[in-house]
């Protein structure tokens, strides 16, 4: 168990529709990533929060927006689903805002846009 | 384009023989690689990393090997157990840029360790 909750596990929805991806990181960690791993694909960085602030940003598309919230838990939106958005969707954390250390990973929110 | 590669979409080794895993980068900023292994419906796992002023880090029966010149580096398990089956993903950050902009990880190797 790596300390990271995401929620919901599995998630399923249809085109054109808007979720809602949600991430607490492990204790005292102030650093939350969003990453996208599709089919065949590695992980891809979509976006990093620090301590409410965001970070940096990586290839994350417009209709997608993450925030970090005072007590730094962190959620993704995905809005205008398009079938290509499905995906494993993982958050990570760590306790410094440089991405040279550890992450800590959560299990992933599996989203399926049919 | 992939700034860091696995060549090797999959692997299988003899239990109780070594595993390598290999993995390109084409980025010369990059000063920090590490090792994750992920199993089925689980989150990646931190398994080892090297900074680029070392050459080999050792721990345990896992140890990286970075070739700067060649931007090439390997995991080798020695001895491969059949618990060591999983994707293993290779990732590099920009340490001295303070690594702001998140870990770039290649598409992973899927090692199999046979009986």
């Amino acid at each position: 168990d790596s300390g990271v909750t995401q929620t919901p596990k599995h998630l399923i929805t249809a085109t054109g529709q808007r979720v809602t991806l949600r991430c607490s990181p492990r204790s005292g960690d102030l650093s939350v990533y969003w990453y996208q791993q599709s089919l065949d694909q590695g992980l891809q960085f979509l976006i990093q929060y620090y301590n409410g602030e965001e970070r940096a940003k990586g290839n994350i598309l417009e209709r997608f927006s993450a925030q970090q919230f005072p007590d730094l838990h962190s959620e993704l939106n995905l809005s205008s689903l398009e079938l290509g958005d499905s995906a494993l969707y993982f958050c990570a954390s760590s306790v410094s805002g440089g991405a040279f250390g550890e992450l800590f990973f959560g299990e992933g929110s599996r989203l399926t846009v049919l | 384009d992939q700034q860091v590669k696995q060549n090797s979409p999959s692997l299988s080794v003899q239990e109780g023989r070594i595993s390598i895993l290999n993995c390109d980068y084409t980025n010369s900023m990059f000063d920090y690689f590490l090792w994750y292994k992920k199993y089925p419906a689980e989150g990646p796992t931190f398994l080892i990393s090297i900074s680029s002023i070392k050459d080999k880090n050792e721990d345990g029966r896992f140890t990286v090997f970075l070739n700067k010149s060649a931007k090439h580096l390997s995991l080798h398990i020695v001895p491969s157990q059949p618990g060591d089956s999983a994707v293993y993903f290779c990732a590099a950050s920009e340490l001295s840029g303070g690594g702001a902009d998140g870990l770039t990880f290649g598409k992973g190797t899927h090692l199999i360790i046979q009986p």
